[in-house]
Protein backbone atom coordinates (compact mmCIF):
# COMPACT_ATOMS: atom_id res chain seq x y z
CA UNK A 1 0.00 0.00 0.00
CA UNK A 2 1.23 3.68 -0.31
CA UNK A 3 2.61 5.48 2.20
CA UNK A 4 1.62 8.79 1.07
CA UNK A 5 -1.77 10.77 1.40
CA UNK A 6 -2.09 13.34 -1.33
CA UNK A 7 -5.59 15.47 -2.15
CA UNK A 8 -7.46 14.06 -4.84
CA UNK A 9 -7.51 17.36 -6.68
CA UNK A 10 -5.93 20.71 -7.12
CA UNK A 11 -6.74 23.78 -9.55
CA UNK A 12 -4.03 26.68 -10.24
CA UNK A 13 -4.23 29.45 -12.47
CA UNK A 14 -1.64 29.41 -15.60
CA UNK A 15 1.28 31.23 -15.01
CA UNK A 16 1.38 30.64 -11.38
CA UNK A 17 2.57 28.51 -9.39
CA UNK A 18 1.50 25.13 -8.22
CA UNK A 19 2.53 23.76 -4.86
CA UNK A 20 1.24 20.32 -4.56
CA UNK A 21 1.30 18.54 -0.62
CA UNK A 22 2.15 15.15 0.00
CA UNK A 23 2.39 13.80 3.71
CA UNK A 24 4.58 10.60 4.56
CA UNK A 25 4.48 10.67 7.84
CA UNK A 26 5.75 7.03 8.77
CA UNK A 27 8.58 7.67 6.77
CA UNK A 28 12.13 6.43 7.33
CA UNK A 29 15.60 8.08 7.48
CA UNK A 30 16.74 6.37 4.56
CA UNK A 31 13.80 6.36 2.17
CA UNK A 32 13.53 8.56 -0.85
CA UNK A 33 10.51 10.67 -1.67
CA UNK A 34 9.59 10.61 -5.38
CA UNK A 35 7.51 12.82 -7.90
CA UNK A 36 5.96 11.44 -11.24
CA UNK A 37 3.20 12.67 -12.85
CA UNK A 38 0.89 11.26 -15.63
CA UNK A 39 -0.73 13.20 -18.72
CA UNK A 40 -3.88 11.13 -19.92
CA UNK A 41 -3.07 8.13 -21.78
CA UNK A 42 0.71 8.19 -21.36
CA UNK A 43 2.80 6.34 -19.00
CA UNK A 44 4.17 8.47 -15.67
CA UNK A 45 6.67 10.82 -16.00
CA UNK A 46 9.53 11.27 -13.79
CA UNK A 47 9.65 14.62 -12.60
CA UNK A 48 11.94 14.78 -9.51
CA UNK A 49 13.15 12.86 -6.62
CA UNK A 50 14.77 13.92 -3.01
CA UNK A 51 15.98 12.39 0.96
CA UNK A 52 16.69 15.05 2.79
CA UNK A 53 17.69 18.07 1.46
CA UNK A 54 15.85 20.30 -0.66
CA UNK A 55 15.96 19.40 -4.95
CA UNK A 56 15.51 21.76 -7.67
CA UNK A 57 15.75 21.04 -11.90
CA UNK A 58 14.33 21.93 -14.76
CA UNK A 59 10.92 20.93 -14.24
CA UNK A 60 9.80 21.42 -10.68
CA UNK A 61 11.30 22.10 -7.11
CA UNK A 62 10.94 19.60 -4.02
CA UNK A 63 10.66 20.73 -0.84
CA UNK A 64 10.67 18.08 2.06
CA UNK A 65 10.03 19.35 5.68
CA UNK A 66 13.02 19.20 8.31
CA UNK A 67 11.39 15.88 9.74
CA UNK A 68 10.80 14.66 6.56
CA UNK A 69 6.83 14.27 7.39
CA UNK A 70 5.79 16.00 4.26
CA UNK A 71 6.98 17.47 1.01
CA UNK A 72 5.46 20.02 -1.68
CA UNK A 73 6.06 19.75 -5.44
CA UNK A 74 6.27 23.20 -7.10
CA UNK A 75 5.66 23.68 -10.38
CA UNK A 76 6.73 27.33 -10.31
CA UNK A 77 5.25 28.87 -13.64
CA UNK A 78 2.15 26.49 -14.02
CA UNK A 79 1.38 25.89 -18.28
CA UNK A 80 -1.75 24.59 -19.41
CA UNK A 81 0.06 21.03 -20.35
CA UNK A 82 0.65 20.75 -16.48
CA UNK A 83 -2.39 19.41 -16.08
CA UNK A 84 -1.91 15.99 -15.11
CA UNK A 85 -2.12 13.66 -12.19
CA UNK A 86 1.05 14.58 -10.14
CA UNK A 87 1.98 10.61 -7.69
CA UNK A 88 4.04 11.14 -4.22
CA UNK A 89 5.94 7.82 -3.78
CA UNK A 90 7.67 6.79 -1.13
CA UNK A 91 9.01 3.30 -1.62
CA UNK A 92 9.85 1.45 1.54
CA UNK A 93 12.76 -0.08 2.26
CA UNK A 94 12.06 -3.64 1.90
CA UNK A 95 10.32 -3.05 -1.24
CA UNK A 96 12.09 -2.15 -4.59
CA UNK A 97 9.31 -0.96 -6.34
CA UNK A 98 6.83 1.97 -6.41
CA UNK A 99 3.13 1.30 -4.83
CA UNK A 100 1.07 4.22 -6.88
CA UNK A 101 -1.70 5.77 -4.87
CA UNK A 102 -4.71 7.65 -6.74
CA UNK A 103 -2.54 10.89 -7.13
CA UNK A 104 -3.57 14.82 -6.96
CA UNK A 105 -5.55 15.82 -10.29
CA UNK A 106 -3.85 18.99 -11.21
CA UNK A 107 -5.98 21.15 -13.21
CA UNK A 108 -4.29 24.30 -14.86
CA UNK A 109 -6.66 26.85 -15.86
CA UNK A 110 -6.53 30.12 -17.79
CA UNK B 1 18.61 5.08 -26.62
CA UNK B 2 15.11 6.45 -27.13
CA UNK B 3 13.79 5.34 -23.56
CA UNK B 4 10.89 2.22 -22.74
CA UNK B 5 9.30 1.06 -25.97
CA UNK B 6 5.96 -0.85 -25.91
CA UNK B 7 4.24 -2.92 -28.65
CA UNK B 8 1.46 -2.46 -29.55
CA UNK B 9 0.05 0.65 -28.46
CA UNK B 10 -3.38 -0.81 -28.34
CA UNK B 11 -4.92 -4.01 -28.61
CA UNK B 12 -8.32 -5.20 -29.14
CA UNK B 13 -9.01 -8.78 -28.68
CA UNK B 14 -11.92 -11.01 -28.39
CA UNK B 15 -13.00 -12.45 -24.83
CA UNK B 16 -10.85 -15.66 -24.56
CA UNK B 17 -8.24 -15.05 -27.29
CA UNK B 18 -4.66 -14.85 -26.02
CA UNK B 19 -2.20 -12.12 -26.22
CA UNK B 20 1.16 -10.80 -26.02
CA UNK B 21 3.26 -7.57 -25.60
CA UNK B 22 6.30 -6.51 -25.82
CA UNK B 23 8.44 -4.07 -23.60
CA UNK B 24 11.95 -3.26 -24.78
CA UNK B 25 13.72 -1.15 -21.93
CA UNK B 26 16.54 1.20 -22.00
CA UNK B 27 19.70 -1.25 -22.78
CA UNK B 28 21.49 -0.10 -19.68
CA UNK B 29 18.67 -1.14 -17.20
CA UNK B 30 18.72 -4.31 -15.58
CA UNK B 31 15.50 -4.10 -13.32
CA UNK B 32 12.09 -4.18 -15.55
CA UNK B 33 8.65 -4.03 -14.15
CA UNK B 34 5.14 -4.46 -15.43
CA UNK B 35 2.36 -2.56 -14.04
CA UNK B 36 -1.65 -2.66 -14.90
CA UNK B 37 -4.03 0.82 -14.75
CA UNK B 38 -7.58 0.96 -14.85
CA UNK B 39 -9.35 3.93 -15.59
CA UNK B 40 -9.52 6.22 -12.57
CA UNK B 41 -6.78 4.57 -10.54
CA UNK B 42 -2.77 4.45 -10.30
CA UNK B 43 -0.89 2.15 -11.62
CA UNK B 44 -0.91 -1.65 -9.79
CA UNK B 45 2.36 -3.40 -9.55
CA UNK B 46 2.35 -6.93 -11.59
CA UNK B 47 6.22 -8.44 -11.84
CA UNK B 48 9.59 -7.34 -11.81
CA UNK B 49 12.36 -9.02 -12.80
CA UNK B 50 16.26 -8.15 -12.48
CA UNK B 51 18.28 -9.36 -15.45
CA UNK B 52 15.98 -12.47 -16.47
CA UNK B 53 14.70 -13.59 -12.96
CA UNK B 54 11.75 -12.90 -12.27
CA UNK B 55 11.86 -11.96 -8.48
CA UNK B 56 7.84 -10.71 -7.75
CA UNK B 57 5.08 -10.99 -8.39
CA UNK B 58 1.75 -9.69 -7.25
CA UNK B 59 -1.41 -11.58 -6.36
CA UNK B 60 -2.96 -9.56 -9.18
CA UNK B 61 -1.02 -11.97 -11.61
CA UNK B 62 -3.24 -14.54 -11.69
CA UNK B 63 -2.40 -17.45 -13.67
CA UNK B 64 -3.96 -16.67 -16.89
CA UNK B 65 -0.55 -13.79 -16.82
CA UNK B 66 2.77 -15.26 -17.61
CA UNK B 67 6.11 -12.76 -18.13
CA UNK B 68 9.50 -13.85 -19.16
CA UNK B 69 12.61 -11.91 -19.78
CA UNK B 70 14.92 -14.81 -21.37
CA UNK B 71 18.07 -12.72 -22.33
CA UNK B 72 17.97 -9.90 -19.89
CA UNK B 73 16.91 -7.56 -22.27
CA UNK B 74 13.41 -7.55 -23.65
CA UNK B 75 10.23 -8.50 -21.73
CA UNK B 76 7.02 -10.34 -22.87
CA UNK B 77 3.86 -9.93 -20.67
CA UNK B 78 0.87 -13.01 -22.11
CA UNK B 79 -2.33 -13.38 -20.93
CA UNK B 80 -4.25 -16.16 -22.01
CA UNK B 81 -8.05 -16.83 -22.49
CA UNK B 82 -8.94 -12.80 -21.75
CA UNK B 83 -11.43 -11.70 -19.69
CA UNK B 84 -13.24 -8.02 -20.34
CA UNK B 85 -11.92 -7.79 -16.72
CA UNK B 86 -8.07 -7.84 -17.96
CA UNK B 87 -8.91 -4.02 -19.95
CA UNK B 88 -6.54 -1.91 -18.97
CA UNK B 89 -3.64 0.04 -19.82
CA UNK B 90 -0.31 -2.24 -19.61
CA UNK B 91 2.75 -0.28 -18.37
CA UNK B 92 6.13 -1.18 -18.47
CA UNK B 93 9.30 0.44 -16.70
CA UNK B 94 12.97 -0.23 -16.45
CA UNK B 95 15.35 1.21 -13.98
CA UNK B 96 19.57 1.47 -13.48
CA UNK B 97 18.82 0.32 -10.03
CA UNK B 98 16.89 0.04 -6.67
CA UNK B 99 14.12 2.49 -6.10
CA UNK B 100 15.37 2.40 -2.72
CA UNK B 101 18.69 4.19 -3.04
CA UNK B 102 17.28 6.88 -5.36
CA UNK B 103 17.12 5.14 -8.64
CA UNK B 104 13.95 6.14 -10.17
CA UNK B 105 11.79 3.95 -12.84
CA UNK B 106 11.80 5.26 -16.87
CA UNK B 107 8.28 3.93 -18.49
CA UNK B 108 7.32 3.21 -21.68
CA UNK B 109 4.01 4.72 -23.24
CA UNK B 110 2.27 1.52 -22.20
CA UNK B 111 -0.48 -0.55 -24.32
CA UNK B 112 -3.38 -0.18 -24.05
CA UNK B 113 -5.76 -3.34 -23.93
CA UNK B 114 -9.53 -3.85 -24.84
CA UNK B 115 -11.38 -7.00 -24.49
CA UNK B 116 -14.51 -6.95 -26.19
Amino acid sequence: DAKTTQPPSMDCAEGRAANLPCNHSTISGNEYVYWYRQIHSQGPQYIIHGLKNNETNEMASLIITEDRKSSTLILPHATLRDTAVYYCIVPESNFNKFYFGSGTKLNVKP
Amino acid sequence: DTGVSQDPRHKITKRGQNVTFRCDPISEHNRLYWYRQTLGQGPEFLTYFQNEAQLEKSRLLSDRFSAERPKGSFSTLEIQRTEQGDSAMYLCASSLGPQTRGYGYTFGSGTRLTVV
